[in-house]
């Protein structure tokens, strides 16, 4: 089937700590991937997203490659800020049924503080 | 770009009642949305997948006559939660996907339903 598997949080960073959240999929055929942010008390956006292997998704100074060999699209930023804390979702789209799906990892929380 | 406007934001309602919940593309058709539900601290749970003009597709486990789901237009999807119990009370999302797959899953900012 597909999944997504995304680091267990909560992560808490100092202000200008390099983040990383790790991510790896499980899918059959070729997945899209995605990297979604949910700040609190709001729906989701979409932060970035790459379309096959080898691309890379880019977007407020965070950074995810699709890997195939590792079925992996983790995220990263060289230098978090405080507003930077939000629940982070990576996903994976597949076509399922006729239609396309977005399959969803868990989240992972992270607060950045000063 | 795309967006996605979800209404109400917040609702709260009595034990027994119906509440709508509106999820309306402003800038593009859509022609698929989807419906979930987040429980405290976890993921998204899709609940739903509708198609203008069709029957939408429920999840394993979703009841269909508790969660109705009408896609009338190219624009606009509701959820019906009829006859609320506490246990419905949850954050409920809709998101959107036109024919240009460029623009990608669209999200509302969700709504937050309390029923007391």
């Amino acid at each position: 089937g597909n999944s997504v598997t995304q680091m267990e949080g909560p992560v808490t960073l100092s202000e200008e700590a390099f983040l990383t959240i790790n991510c790896t999929y499980t899918a059959t055929g070729y997945p899209s991937l995605f990297w979604y942010v949910q700040y609190p008390g709001e729906g989701l956006q979409l932060l970035l997203k790459a379309t096959k292997a080898d691309d890379k998704g880019s977007n407020k100074g965070f950074e995810a490659t699709y890997r195939k060999e590792t079925t992996s699209f983790h995220l990263e930023k060289g230098s978090v800020q405080v507003s930077d804390s939000a629940v982070y979702f990576c996903a994976l789209s597949v076509a399922q049924g006729g239609s396309e799906k977005l399959v969803f990892g868990k989240g992972t929380k992270l607060t950045v503080n000063p | 770009g795309a967006v996605v406007s979800q209404h109400p934001s917040r609702v709260i309602c009595k034990s027994g009642t119906s509440v709508k919940i509106e999820c309306r593309s402003l800038d593009f058709q859509a022609t698929t949305m989807f419906w979930y539900r987040q429980f405290p601290k976890q993921s998204l749970m899709l609940m739903a997948t509708s198609n203008e003009g069709s029957k939408a597709t429920y999840e394993q486990g979703v009841e269909k006559d508790k969660f109705l789901i009408n896609h009338a237009s190219l624009t606009l999807s509701t959820l019906t939660v009829t006859s609320a119990h506490p246990e419905d009370s949850s954050f409920y999302i809709c998101s959107a996907i036109g024919t240009d797959f460029n623009y990608g899953y669209t999200f509302g900012s969700g709504t937050r339903l309390t029923v007391v």
